[in-house]
């Protein structure tokens, strides 16, 4: 099965930029999705198919994929993106979606 | 506006059986794939199973395959899952969730319900 691999925490402090790791098998031939939950909320769907924003999603928000790396970038990061972030790709050869075991991210 | 909510959660004993339901509103229900997808306690996300718009095509984790059953109601704009033979694993928040086809993202997420499995 196909297995995706992120750092477990990330910090940042307030402003600066965070990236976030999403490694694959050459995961850049599939479509990333990444999503932020919160403590005791819901995931939020923050970027779609590599780099797309949904709509309410702040730019700060952006996302690219290549080789066997797809990467989250939060640009001028507050402290209300501190959160847990998970990437996900659909298998096909399994037909099963997978997901990262996600990233926690810490403004300092 | 969007709206996804389960229900069915609980306290079930090992080897026992729970049905979960998610209610839709705000969009055409027919016209979109669900997925359900939990969440254990301090843990990440799950995928657990999928249903095609008109309940054509499903699949589901290893994990889960041959105990739970997903399925659908689109005139009752309500999704299932019928989980069997529940082990402490199984124990999570699940999260019904809307995508757009299978190998897809899953773009409204309802706010979970959780089952708990424990002797």
């Amino acid at each position: 099965s196909y297995v995706l691999t992120q750092p477990p925490s990330v910090s940042v402090a307030p402003g600066k930029t965070a990236r976030i790791t999403c490694g694959g098998n050459n995961i850049g031939s599939k479509s990333v999705h990444w999503y932020q939950q919160k403590p005791g909320q819901a995931p939020v769907l923050v970027i779609y198919y590599d780099s797309d924003r949904p709509s309410g999603i702040p730019e700060r928000f952006s996302g690219s994929n290549s080789g066997n790396t797809a990467t989250l970038t939060i640009s001028r990061v507050e402290a209300g993106d501190e959160a847990d972030y998970y990437c996900q790709v659909w298998d096909s050869s399994s037909d099963q979606g997978v997901f990262g075991g996600g990233t926690k991210l810490t403004v300092l | 506006q969007v709206q996804l909510v389960e229900s069915g959660g609980g306290l079930v004993k090992p080897g026992g059986s729970l049905r979960l339901s998610c209610a839709a509103s705000g969009f055409t229900f027919s016209d979109y794939y669900m997925s359900w997808i939990r969440q254990a306690p301090g843990k990440g996300l799950e995928w657990v199973s999928y249903i095609s718009s008109s309940s054509s095509y499903t699949n589901y984790a290893d994990s889960v395959k041959g105990r739970f059953t997903i399925s659908r109601d689109n005139a009752k704009n309500s999704l299932y899952l019928q989980m069997n033979s529940l082990r402490a694993e199984d124990t999570a928040v699940y999260y019904c969730a809307r995508g757009i086809a299978a190998a897809d993202h899953f773009d409204y997420w309802g706010q979970g319900t959780l089952v708990t499995v424990s002797s």
